[in-house]
């Protein structure tokens, strides 16, 4: 198993362009999660998906979207980037959301808005 | 107040000690609690959870929750160089909303 995909791994941006962070896992697991992390800084959740077809925002959505068509896929889209989105952006999956299964991470995508 | 606070270091301890790392929290509904450790440049990685209050022990890590106080705790005994790193609390919120502290950078000198 591959675990948790994403591309690409790193990306530079002008303000106001947009793109898609694609994020694949192959563990046949419910949920998935977009993470970013700035700089000495925790990791804030932008959106979450219980399910092919079913997302909801977390902590951070705005300027970002996202669609679960398969389980296997969760792409990120960023319209309009900002400076303020230059950040790390991580993909995670979990078979359920309870306690006592862990989220499996993706390597990162490390995205760079100028 | 921050939902997930943590103490961001440097906390340095020489090889073979006890590290203990601290994380308090707000939202009195929580009920799981996690640290991962992530190595710089790379992603987070469980290390322990825990959803009871009390210890929780898993080889040289232990878990420690107070749900009165708001309070989680890990300790890493007989502290190895490989387990520098910085240490994310994470807590599960009620909606599967999970929040994160900032993290606390550990290093261990040989």
């Amino acid at each position: 198993n591959a675990g948790v995909t994403q591309t690409p791994k790193f990306r530079i941006l002008k303000i106001g362009q947009s793109m898609t962070l694609q994020c694949t896992q192959d563990m046949n697991h419910n949920y998935m999660y977009w993470y970013r992390q700035d700089p000495g800084m925790g990791l804030k959740l932008i959106y979450y998906s219980v399910g092919a077809g079913i997302t909801d925002k977390g902590e951070v959505p705005n300027g970002y979207n996202v669609s679960r068509s398969t389980t296997e896929d969760f792409p990120l889209r960023l319209e309009l980037a900002a400076p303020s989105q230059t950040s790390v952006y991580f993909c995670a999956s979990s078979y359920s959301p309870d306690r006592d299964y862990e989220q499996y991470f993706g390597p990162g995508t490390r995205l760079t808005v100028t | 107040q921050k939902e997930v606070e943590q103490n961001s270091g440097p906390l340095s301890v020489p090889e073979g000690a006890i590290a203990s790392l601290n994380c308090t929290y707000s939202d009195r509904g929580s009920q799981s609690f996690f640290w991962y450790r992530q190595y710089s440049g790379k992603s987070p990685e469980l290390i322990m959870f825990i959803y009871s209050n009390g210890d929780k022990e898993d080889g040289r890590f232990t878990a420690q929750l107070n749900k009165a106080s708001q309070y989680v705790s890990l300790l890493i005994r007989d502290s190895q160089p490989s387990d520098s790193a910085t240490y994310l609390c994470a807590v599960n919120m009620y909606n599967n909303d999970m929040r994160f502290g900032a993290g606390t950078r550990l290093t261990v000198k040989p």
